[in-house]
């Protein structure tokens, strides 16, 4: 059974960067099937697509957190990792890791099915 | 990139049927037919209800079903059960291997 975990601080400083691992278990981060991202959802509101990854290092982003966003992947460890920089008290929420399958066809090309498998989330704090 | 319009809420008695819409643009919901939607619990990580816009993962009940006119998708619950009342999202694919949810539904069974 595929089993992902987040792991990392539970409080970060304003203006300091937030790192997060996703751990992946009973599964390959390498598989040519998934792609692997990061939402996030503030306390009491809705979820947010913030990036994802594919085993070859492809990375995708939102475009509203583009700029202060960075996923990468270590397959040797079977984990893939986020970095928000510059965070403000409204990055305050529960971070998701969770696997997307993809697939192809010739008129939409590569393209993800939905998020199939989920972390159980971890809440980060910003605050000093 | 947009979020995805949800009803804030909508509600149903046991046994009866509800229906929630997900409105997005013709870059995303119009023009995939890729919408998945998620029941999330109360402190508990979403869980994939209907992927494909109708297509269930194994596991979940068939009182679960998803359809999609233009823009807008929408997720129906037949024969309502009070395990049922969760907050609900849609999301959608966005070309360019990006994804966009919707704002959520909390959905609660009288």
């Amino acid at each position: 059974q595929l089993q992902l975990q987040e792991s990392g601080p539970g409080l970060v400083k304003p203006s300091e960067t937030l790192s997060l691992t996703c751990t992946v278990s009973g599964g390959s981060i390498s598989s040519s099937s998934y792609y692997w991202g990061w939402t996030r959802q503030p306390p009491g509101k809705g979820l947010e697509w913030i990036g994802s990854i594919y085993y070859s290092g492809s990375t995708y982003y939102n475009p509203s957190l583009k700029s202060r966003v960075t996923i990468s992947v270590d397959t040797s460890k079977n984990q893939f990792s986020l970095k928000l920089s510059s965070v403000t008290a409204a990055d305050t929420a529960v971070y998701y890791c969770a696997r997307l399958p993809s697939d192809y066809d010739i008129l939409t090309g590569y393209y993800v099915t939905g998020f199939d498998y989920w972390g159980q989330g971890t809440l980060v704090t910003v605050s000093s | 990139q947009s979020a995805l319009t949800q009803p804030a809420s909508v509600s149903g008695s046991p046994g009866q049927s509800i229906t929630i819409s997900c409105t997005g643009t013709s870059s995303d919901v119009g023009s995939y037919n890729l919408v998945s939607w998620y029941q999330q619990h109360p402190g508990k990580a979403p869980k994939l209800m209907i992927y494909e816009g109708s297509k269930r993962p194994s596991g979940v009940s068939n009182r679960f079903s998803g359809s999609k006119s233009g823009n807008t998708a929408s997720l129906t619950i037949s024969g309502l059960q009070a395990e049922d009342e969760a907050d609900y999202y849609c999301c959608s694919y966005a070309g360019s291997s990006t994804s966009v949810f919707g704002g959520g539904t909390k959905l609660t069974v009288l």
